[in-house]
């Protein structure tokens, strides 16, 4: 059974670094074809892709091109985590962030975290 | 911006079908599987589409799934007051180097 979690601060001030973490079991990030991303949503709005990271991290993680100066995503394989940090935050990027399991070269995302509703204000 | 668009609603009596197109390009739906899914508000998405026109167990095949060209279509069938919620489109891009997973604006159904 493949579960995923969202973790983080709930608030943060603008300018801050926002650090969320996705911690999974039922995977491994060590298996050829998997990889793991971060979507998130704002109040009442759509989808955004932000970044994913895939079993090969030394040669292959994606980032979105709108955001990519702010974003980096690593994993732990040990730990079962991926980690996502976020820049220079502002209170544009209120939103509930998800992670979830993708499978590389099929790009349908099967398992999602419940998300975790992140609020940027001063 | 989404590189991938949706209507913004449709809407249609218990019973009765609704399809919800997604619109792109050849860099991203024309040459990459397209996958959907259903978003409950307050709840994580679910897919429901995957490749194109598969669906993952569990999914009831009142919702199908076709692409052709840079368009792909969700169908609907049999619609019931459950199915009101957010759907998606969803693929990868390939017009940049970073080669990024896109999502389409989202459709609310409505259930008449």
């Amino acid at each position: 059974q493949i579960t995923l979690k969202e973790s983080g601060p709930t608030l943060v001030k603008p300018t801050q670094t926002l650090t969320l973490t996705c911690t999974f079991s039922g995977f491994s990030l060590t298996t050829p074809g998997v990889g793991v991303g971060w979507i998130r949503q704002p109040p009442g709005k759509a989808l955004e892709w932000l970044a994913l990271i895939y079993w090969d991290a030394d040669k292959r993680y994606n980032y979105s091109p709108s955001l990519m100066s702010r974003l980096t995503i690593t994993k732990d394989t040990s730990k079962n985590q991926v980690v996502l940090t976020m820049t220079n935050m502002d209170p544009v990027d209120t939103a509930t962030y998800y992670c979830a399991h993708r499978r590389s070269g099929y790009g349908d995302y099967a398992y999602w975290g419940q998300g975790t509703l992140v609020t940027v204000s001063s | 911006q989404s590189v991938l668009t949706q209507p913004p609603s449709v809407s249609a009596a218990p019973g009765q079908k609704v399809t919800i197109s997604c619109s792109g390009s050849n860099s991203n739906i024309a040459n990459h599987y397209v996958s959907w899914y259903q978003q409950v508000p307050g709840t994580a998405p679910k897919l429901l589409i995957y490749e194109n026109n598969k669906r993952p167990s569990g999914i009831p095949d009142r919702f199908s799934g076709s692409k052709s060209g840079t368009s792909a279509t969700l169908d609907i069938t049999g619609l019931q007051t459950g199915d009101e919620a957010d759907y998606y489109c969803g693929t990868w891009d390939t017009s940049l180097s970073a080669w990024p997973d896109v999502f389409g604006t989202g459709t609310r159904v409505s259930v008449l």
